[in-house]
């Protein structure tokens, strides 16, 4: 089964700040990375898909970028509303794996 | 509006069962794959399993195979997890999302339905 290690587990930062969430796959998997963005007591919601395909209605601050099997997700300029758990999630064919989540924290 | 809808959580034995349904509106279910993701207290998410549109295709992850299964009715635009031998380590919020195929995410969740196993 493919691998998803997410990091850091917790990052801490202020409202302004561009911030780095990383996602490394134990082999190759393509471009098929998703990131989602949750809040306590909701669903997740995507944000983007294909690595870096911004999903509808997602604001521009968020961007997703790959280099073989690392992804990151970018937030440009943290707002308040972006204080949340943001996950990595990859799919195929025979299994889907989510990464253990990286809780942005208010500084 | 796409909406999907969970219901059929509860406080059950170990050992038991219950059946979790989906309720899906506002799209064309019968052209989309459907997952079951969980999430226990506290903890990240897990995929539980797949169905494919047309039902071909049915996965489940290492950890509810053989104990759970999973169906759908096109006809009803709807979604079904039976589960069997229910643990401990089953209890979570369990949520069912849309995978379009061409994004291999998923797009739209429901809100959840809470499954706690517990004597």
């Amino acid at each position: 089964d493919i691998q998803m290690t997410q990091s850091p587990s917790t990052l801490s930062a202020s409202v302004g700040d561009r911030v780095t969430i990383t996602c490394r796959a134990s082999q190759s998997i393509s471009r098929w990375l998703a990131w989602y963005q949750q809040k306590p007591g909701k669903a997740p919601k995507l944000l983007i898909y294909k690595a870096s395909i911004l999903e509808s209605g997602v604001p521009s601050r968020f961007s997703g970028s790959a280099s073989g099997t690392e992804f990151t997700l970018t937030i440009s300029s943290l707002q308040p509303d972006d204080f949340a758990t943001y996950y990595c999630h990859h799919f195929n064919s025979f299994s889907r794996t989510f990464g253990q989540g990286t809780k942005l924290e208010i500084k | 509006e796409v909406q999907l809808v969970e219901s059929g959580g509860g406080l059950v034995k170990p050992g038991g069962s219950l059946r979790l349904s989906c309720a899906a509106s506002g799209f064309t279910f019968s052209n989309y794959s459907i997952t079951w993701v969980r999430q226990a207290p506290g903890k990240g998410l897990e995929w539980v399993s797949s169905i494919s549109s047309s039902s071909s295709y049915i996965y489940y992850a290492d950890s509810v195979k053989g104990r759970f299964t999973i169906s759908r009715d096109n006809a009803k635009n709807s979604l079904d997890l039976q589960m069997k031998s229910l643990r401990a380590e089953d209890t979570a919020v369990y949520y069912c999302a849309r995978a379009p195929g061409d994004k291999r995410a998923y797009d739209y969740w429901g809100q959840g339905t809470l499954v706690t196993v517990s004597s």
